[in-house]
């Protein structure tokens, strides 16, 4: 059984501060990660995704992968309260596979 | 394009009755998926089509739920009876081929509400 853990949050981080999130993931094959942001009542949608081990940045958003620890991370820098929703971490296993979901961390910017 | 298109976007029956959610995926997508969001369970794949063809219903809970691709451009998911615990967020997603090798995203559409009481 494939699982994705994440912290259910709520994190809360004040306005232009950077916010951290994190997820772990069981299987050791998966290639692709995923991060999706989805808002209170609406559907989830894609913003970062990573292949290799480092970092990837992409405007105020960076994501991080380790394999060896099976950890991926989601950093949003100079966090605004826009950000305010709940973050998927989303891990693919190698080759021909569907997507595995975490349950989400609500993160919450106070101006 | 429009989307993958969901409908209805909210639904509330009564315990017994049975529910039809309809989707309508990305037009050249030939992947479909149906999951369940939940706040106990989050975001639970149910079954995925390609091609019109179930490849994997593994994530269906009951005998209850059924879903069907009669064409490239429509499913559905009925539950039938329904019960009080399926209530929940219910999604569709497509994608292609890029998606299933993980190098593009599943789009999902704006989910059906469903409340069973």
């Amino acid at each position: 059984q494939k699982e994705v853990e994440q912290n259910s949050g709520p994190l809360s981080v004040p306005e232009g501060a950077i916010a951290s999130l994190n997820c772990t993931y069981s299987d050791r094959v998966s290639q692709s990660f995923f991060w999706y942001r989805q808002y209170s009542g609406k559907s989830p949608e894609l913003i970062m995704s990573i292949y290799s081990n480092g970092d990837k940045e992409d405007g105020r958003f960076t994501a991080q992968l380790n394999k060896a620890s099976q950890y991926v991370s989601l950093l949003i820098r100079d966090s605004q309260p826009s950000d305010s929703a709940t973050y998927l971490c989303a891990v693919k296993g190698s080759g021909y596979s569907t997507l595995t979901f975490g349950k989400g961390t609500m993160l919450l910017v106070s101006p | 394009d429009a989307g993958v298109i969901q409908s209805p976007r909210h639904e509330v029956t009564e315990m017994g009755q049975e529910v039809t959610l309809r989707c309508k995926p990305i037009s050249g997508h030939d992947y479909l998926f149906w999951y369940r969001q939940t706040m106990m369970r989050g975001l639970e794949l149910l079954i995925y089509f390609n091609n019109n063809v179930p490849i994997d219903d593994s994530g269906m809970p009951e005998d209850r739920f059924s879903a069907k691709m009669p064409n490239a451009s429509f499913s559905t998911l009925k539950i039938q009876p329904s019960e009080p615990r399926d209530s929940a967020v219910y999604f569709c997603a497509s994608t292609d081929d890029r998606g299933m090798w993980g190098n593009t995203e599943a789009f999902f559409g704006q989910g059906t509400r469903l409340t069973v009481v």
